[in-house]
């Protein structure tokens, strides 16, 4: 049971490019979550998925997109990087959204460079 | 996140105890939280507290909440070397986990 797994663990890249970052949880989750992180400012929610075939935005969407492949998977693409978008990114699972001791889980991130 | 406001630095020595603290703006959180993140690692629950409690215990934890004030806590007791992490507080809102900035502690020898 590897909980919630992220790949790559590591990226560089430069203004303009794309890449995807892939989410994978083997907890049988319905919702799943995008989070960046930044110096000071804690976590930030880029996208969510509350279930499978749904996704919605959160706090800071702009400049990225997202999808729900199957249950287990939840990936984030930036389709052109730009240095703002340098960060740790974190994916996260829970059961089910909403209020409540419902915990998520988060993987182990990607550290993300743009250069 | 601004509706969570946590101090970001706490410096403690092995075996005194650690108090972090935290506010929040939501008054219809359900449920606020504490997070562990150890370097280059993700962010592992520590414990959460329902909103109609004033105090959780869990070993060496304790959480006291100050509804009225909006005021969270998280006291760590007989702090070791291990416990040297970033500590989130975060509060409830629908789907959403709202994230102070982190508390970074230091333990020193």
């Amino acid at each position: 049971n590897a909980g919630v797994t992220q790949t790559p663990k590591f990226q560089v890249l430069k203004t303009g490019q794309s890449m995807t970052l892939q989410c994978a949880q083997d907890m049988n989750h319905n919702s799943m979550y995008w989070y960046r992180q930044d110096p000071g400012m804690g976590l930030r929610l880029i996208y969510y998925s509350a279930s499978e075939g749904t996704t919605d935005k959160g706090e800071v969407p702009n400049g990225y997109n997202v999808s729900r492949l199957n249950k287990r998977e939840f990936s984030l693409r930036l389709e052109s990087a730009a240095p703002s978008q340098t960060s740790v990114y974190f994916c996260a699972s829970s059961e089910s959204p909403g209020q409540g001791r419902d915990t998520q889980y988060f993987g182990p991130g990607t550290r993300l460079t743009v250069l | 996140g601004e509706d969570v406001e946590q101090s970001l630095f706490l410096s403690v020595r092995e075996g005194d105890s650690s108090v972090i603290n935290c506010t929040y703006t939501d008054s219809s959180s359900t449920y606020l939280y504490w997070y562990k993140q150890e370097p280059g690692a993700g962010l592992q629950l520590l414990t959460y507290i329902f909103s109609n409690m004033d105090m959780k215990q869990d070993q060496r934890l304790t959480v006291l909440l100050n509804k009225k004030d909006k005021h969270l806590s998280l006291r760590i007791a007989d702090t070791q070397t291990g416990d040297s992490a970033i500590y989130f507080c975060a509060e409830s809102n629908d789907y959403k986990l709202s994230f102070g900035a982190g508390t970074t502690v230091t333990v020193r020898a």
